[in-house]
């Protein structure tokens, strides 16, 4: 099974802050990542496909980056809305999920 | 714009089965390019893949879930299914269905989830 690994697991963060999340695959998975946003009670959205490709509709401060085994999420400049939990998945075998980062307030 | 529903009972007894069913709307379930799938979140932790099923019936399941799972498709109904046999506490868990775009295999579109708890 290939495991992801997100960090750091919590995060706390000013509304204006450049914030950067780290997913690292077992093993390569090329460009096969996408990331999540998630809020309480709520399902979550996606905000990046194959890496780097921004979904549709998702602001232009989320940008994803990488291939192989390490990726990264940043979030150019946090703001109010984007306090939630993001999530890392690979879908080169199979489809498994990071285990999530917290973006709380400072 | 496409929904996806989940329905079923909330409360399952260990050992029995757990059977969800995601209805869509406002898109066909047959279209070609889509995957349908389930994912699971138990309360307070992280998100697991359960399985994906496609509208010809190709199952994809996730092998930490082995023989117990089972996917099912109606496309008269515009409807997919989950079955989770001889289920334990570790079963509960917010259940999604949701819609995986088949070229850059991201799970696109989500059922708002639901509630499933093992319990006697």
């Amino acid at each position: 099974d290939i495991q992801l690994t997100q960090s750091p697991s919590t995060l706390s963060a000013s509304v204006g802050d450049k914030v950067t999340i780290t997913c690292r695959a077992s093993q390569t998975i090329d460009s096969w990542l996408a990331w999540y946003q998630q809020k309480p009670g709520k399902a979550p959205k996606v905000l990046i496909h194959r890496a780097s490709n921004l979904a549709r509709g998702v602001p232009s401060r989320f940008s994803g980056s990488g291939s192989g085994t390490e990726f990264t999420l940043t979030i150019s400049s946090l703001q109010p809305e984007d306090f939630a939990t993001y999530y890392c998945q690979q879908y080169s075998t199979y489809w498994t999920f990071g285990q999530g980062t917290k973006v709380e307030i400072k | 714009q496409l929904q996806l529903q989940e329905s079923g009972p909330g409360l399952v007894k260990p050992s029995e089965t757990l059977s969800l069913t995601c209805t869509v709307s406002s898109g066909s379930i047959s279209s070609d390019g889509y995957f349908w799938g389930w994912i699971r979140q138990p309360p307070g932790k992280g998100l697991e893949w359960i399985g994906h099923i496609y509208h010809t019936g190709n199952t994809y399941n996730n092998p930490s879930l082995k023989s117990r799972v089972t996917l099912s498709v109606d496309t008269s109904k515009n409807q997919f299914s989950l079955d989770l046999t001889s289920v334990t506490a570790a079963d509960s868990a917010v259940y999604y269905c949701a819609r995986t775009d088949s070229d850059a295999y991201y799970l696109d579109s989500w059922g708002q989830g639901m509630l499933v708890a093992v319990s006697s």
